[in-house]
């Protein structure tokens, strides 16, 4: 098993570009997560899914967007990015719900300029 | 909503041992604890389900008194591998959230 994989691992945006960042698990969970991480504000969680076709607002979701159309996969999506978003993104996957062990991806480098 | 760790940050020589709490404001199902090394991936240590329950893994365990919704993680006798930031993790009742709070960096000199 892969395990969860993201791509890309650096990726460099200027201010009002959008782009996707990816996200896939090969582990059958059911529930997927998106965290940013900066430096002294811990894992801020974005967006999260239970379940193919369900996803839900985390603690920042403004500026991004997800969709869950296969268990597999949950790509995030940035609009129109904002240095703001400079930070490094985690996708971590679980069995079902938050209830357990979390499985992190590698992780995404964003700068934003 | 985030849950609060103290200390932010702690420095142990070998062998010390060392407390790290974690506490939130809301009703917890479950509290989560987690390692990261720097630039890697946080690292799963283990989960808490129930009020008063305790876990252990190797040297290192956790407590959780889900009535004040706090959690404790106790690193014995530390090794040189235990440096880094650990975070802990909060589900709040009746959501799907996980929530971590700001982390507590741990260094280990020898």
């Amino acid at each position: 098993n892969a395990g969860v994989t993201q791509t890309p691992k650096f990726q460099v945006l200027k201010t009002g570009q959008s782009m996707t960042l990816q996200c896939a698990q090969d582990m059958n969970h059911e529930y997927m997560s998106w965290y940013r991480q900066d430096p002294g504000m811990g894992l801020r969680l974005i967006h999260y899914s239970v379940g193919a076709g369900i996803t839900d607002q985390g603690e920042v979701p403004n500026g991004y967007n997800v969709s869950r159309s296969t268990t597999e996969d949950f790509p995030l999506r940035l609009l129109s990015a904002a240095p703001s978003q400079t930070s490094v993104y985690f996708c971590a996957s679980s069995l079902t719900s938050g209830s357990h062990e979390q499985f992190f991806g590698p992780g995404t480098r964003l700068t934003v300029l | 909503q985030q849950p609060v760790q103290s200390p932010q940050a702690v420095i142990l020589r070998e062998g010390e041992d060392a407390v790290i709490n974690c506490s939130s404001s809301k009703a917890l199902y479950s509290v989560h604890w987690y390692r990261q090394k720097h630039g890697e991936a946080p690292v799963f240590l283990m989960i808490l389900l129930k009020g008063g329950e305790q876990k252990g893994h190797d040297k290192i365990s956790a407590s959780f008194n889900e009535k004040k919704q706090q959690s404790s993680l106790y690193l014995t006798a530390s090794q040189l591998s235990y440096s880094g930031t650990y975070f802990c993790g909060t589900e709040v009742r009746n959501t799907d959230k996980l929530i971590f709070g700001t982390g507590t960096r741990l260094q280990v000199f020898p």
